[in-house]
């Protein structure tokens, strides 16, 4: 079993569509969790930072994290065409400056419009 | 947020040449920088992590004699595939952490290396 797993879809939604990403994960260690986007032939850019439980909104970005169920989500409000790329969900349980962030396979997104 | 800068972007070499990817933290000192590969429609997988001042970190099945790593300042990590063969085509990308910063990661745009 992948410590982190994530469907890679593809998913495909009509713009303005709510998105939901989700990964799980078997290391409770975990308490760092990061979702990246990826363009295609461009490297990951870091959309949400959350640390342990709890939700954190940055503009049509939602993140939650469920440590008791070991399940992180991303929601994408008002989903545009630009947000199709693929969603990569990363996580870290350890501490001090070379802790290593476990990747999911990513979810590839199109918002058809 | 924070910048990384990688160079080249793409890059075409002769089989058995080598090739040097550059990557620079533009407005924060990292004293961790990682290195990454990224097949088609795959997820990233490390290659090493590069620490200021100090030899690399290599993950298991990573030849470090071939992807020689040299993290000689704070804002500067470079890759060096040498004697390149066209298996070694692939897209690298490096990250880079703040120093003293939390677990989050910034990535340059990546190089894609095309050996022919």
């Amino acid at each position: 079993q992948k410590e982190v797993e994530q469907d890679p879809g593809p998913l495909s939604v009509p713009e303005g569509a709510i998105v939901s990403l989700n990964c799980t994960y078997s290391n409770s260690a975990f308490q760092y969790f990061m979702w990246y986007r990826q363009y295609s032939r461009k490297g990951p850019e870091l959309l949400m930072y959350t640390y342990s439980s709890g939700n954190k909104e940055d503009g049509r970005f939602t993140a939650q994290v469920d440590k008791s169920s070991k399940y992180i989500s991303l929601f994408i409000r008002d989903s545009q065409p630009s947000d199709s790329a693929t969603y990569l969900c990363a996580m870290s349980a350890q501490t001090g400056n070379n802790r290593k962030l476990i990747w999911g396979l990513g979810t590839s997104l199109a918002v058809n419009p | 947020g924070a910048v990384v800068s990688q160079h080249p972007s793409w890059v075409i070499c002769k089989s058995g040449t080598s090739v040097k990817i550059e990557c620079r933290s533009l407005d924060f000192q990292a004293t961790t920088m990682f290195w990454y590969r990224q097949f088609p429609k795959q997820s990233l997988m490390l290659m090493a992590t590069s620490n200021e001042g100090s030899k690399a970190t290599y993950e298991q099945g990573v030849e470090k004699d071939k992807f020689l790593i040299n993290h000689a300042s704070l804002t500067l990590s470079t890759l060096t595939v040498t004697s390149a063969h066209p298996e070694d085509s692939s897209f690298y990308i490096c990250s880079a952490r703040l120093w003293g910063g939390g677990s989050e990661a910034f990535f340059g745009q990546g190089t894609r290396l095309t050996v022919v």
